[in-house]
């Protein structure tokens, strides 16, 4: 069966700090990858997401990037964080057909 | 007006009632449709996919009506687990457009 990782949990960052979230997946070969953001009381923004070994695209504009530098690895990074960055992160894996499946996620608190 | 539009509630309705949820969606090309249940502070987790042809699974039915590009999600019998906000999902170009979710609360 197919599972998927992500770490840290929760993270506590000051403003102007680097970021790196990475997130793995098992048990599947070629997935897409997707990042989301969820905000405190809202509903998921999509970040990113990638169809194979180093494609991105980039959904939103902002000071966020992504890379995919293995078939089943997905790393969210930002040179400087911003208050604004705060928020659940959430990896999701799927296959061609539709539907994702999400990781546990990283709470992030920019202070 | 956003792609995936839903009632936030809450809905608050008391153990083994029944209680539906509507969603509308915008963008006629979207291909796949689904309900996802998120826990507070948890991941979304897929519930059940919805087809033209309308699906059940245990307690829940899920229907499609592609004229009038609305879903909808109905749960028989509810329990105190059911308490969740509930996503309804489309799919297009292999992304999913998430509606703001519907928070249903199961009273005893």
């Amino acid at each position: 069966s197919q599972t998927i990782h992500q770490w840290p949990a929760t993270l506590v960052q000051p403003v102007g700090s680097p970021l790196s979230l990475e997130c793995t997946v098992e048990g599947t070969s070629n997935p897409n990858l997707y990042w989301y953001r969820q905000a405190a009381g809202r509903g998921l923004q999509l970040l990113f997401y990638s169809v194979g070994i180093g494609q991105i695209s980039s959904e939103v504009p902002q000071n966020l990037s992504a890379s995919r530098p293995q078939d089943r690895q997905f790393i969210l990074s930002s040179k400087k964080l911003l208050l604004s960055d705060s928020g659940f992160y959430l990896c999701a894996w799927s296959r061609q057909t539709g539907e994702q499946y999400f990781g546990p996620g990283t709470r992030l608190t920019v202070t | 007006r956003k792609e995936v539009e839903q009632d936030p509630g809450p809905f608050n309705v008391p153990e083994g009632a029944t209680v539906a949820f509507n969603c509308t969606y915008s963008n006629s090309a979207s291909q796949s449709f689904f309900w996802y249940r998120q826990d507070c502070r948890k991941e979304p987790k897929l519930l059940m996919s919805v087809y033209s042809s309308g699906n059940e699974d245990g307690r829940f039915t899920a229907q499609l009506n592609r004229a009038s590009q609305y879903i909808s999600l109905l749960i028989r019998d509810s329990k105190l687990s059911d308490s969740a906000t509930y996503l309804c999902v489309v799919s297009r170009a292999q992304k999913l457009v998430f509606g703001q979710g519907t928070r249903l609360t199961i009273n005893p």
